[in-house]
């Protein structure tokens, strides 16, 4: 089965400094997506970042980039320039592409405080 | 605009009680999930139809009864509501099962 870990809990950040949310997960897939999510304390899930396994070029958007390092199935989130609005929870995800039936899994989270 | 609307956002009840969620997406969207969201922040699949059939369906209690009357719409409906019940509960679609979900803003439920 597969498994998603984050490890850190809880991570701070200074204001307009840098900071990188750590994620590995568990699969004997070669085909699949990976997905950052965001819940701010409005509680709305808001998709950050997608990367296909297939794609060796890390994902972007904007302020936010991953590192994906297939073989050692680690998909780090960079968040740079942090603002005051990114303080939220951030979840790792996957998705394996070859069954409809799988489900995405989600990792426990990584609470994100962004300090003035 | 609302993508993904759920209604209602707090929902208040007593033990024993039978509730419904609903949930609409006006994306066009083939595929809808529910998912419950613990105390702990942990997100869990129950369901997931895709265009109207069932394809996945966690272990949850069978007082869980996901309804889908069109692509548009997957309904929630919780029988004898227990204590344990208590949590936010996302509804979320995607254009087909192996695409990023978008999310609906939660309903908050609280069971007394």
């Amino acid at each position: 089965a597969q498994t998603v870990t984050q490890s850190q809990p809880e991570m701070s950040v200074q204001e307009a400094e840098t900071v990188t949310l750590s994620c590995t997960y568990d699969t004997s897939e070669s085909d699949y997506y990976l997905f950052w999510y965001k819940q701010p304390p409005s509680r709305q899930m808001i998709l950050v970042i997608r990367q296909e396994a297939y794609k060796q070029q890390n994902a972007t958007e904007n302020r936010f980039s991953v590192n994906f390092q297939k073989a050692a199935k680690s998909f780090s989130l960079k968040i740079s320039d942090s603002q005051l609005g990114d303080a939220a929870m951030y979840f790792c995800a996957y998705r394996w592409r070859g069954n409809y039936g799988q489900n995405f899994v989600f990792g426990p989270g990584t609470r994100l405080s962004v300090l003035p | 605009d609302t993508a993904v609307s759920q209604t209602p956002k707090y929902l208040v009840t007593q033990m024993g009680n039978d509730k419904s969620i609903k949930c609409e997406q006006n994306l066009g969207h083939d595929t809808m999930y529910w998912y419950k969201q613990d105390s702990k922040k942990f997100l869990k699949i129950m369901f997931s139809y895709n265009n109207k059939e069932l394809i996945i369906n966690e272990t949850v209690p069978n007082r869980f009864s996901p309804k889908s009357p069109d692509k548009a719409h997957l309904n929630l409906h919780i029988n004898s509501l227990e204590l344990g019940d208590s949590a936010v509960y996302f509804c979320a679609s995607s254009f087909n099962p192996l695409y990023e979900q978008y999310f609906g803003p939660g309903t908050r439920l609280t069971v007394t």
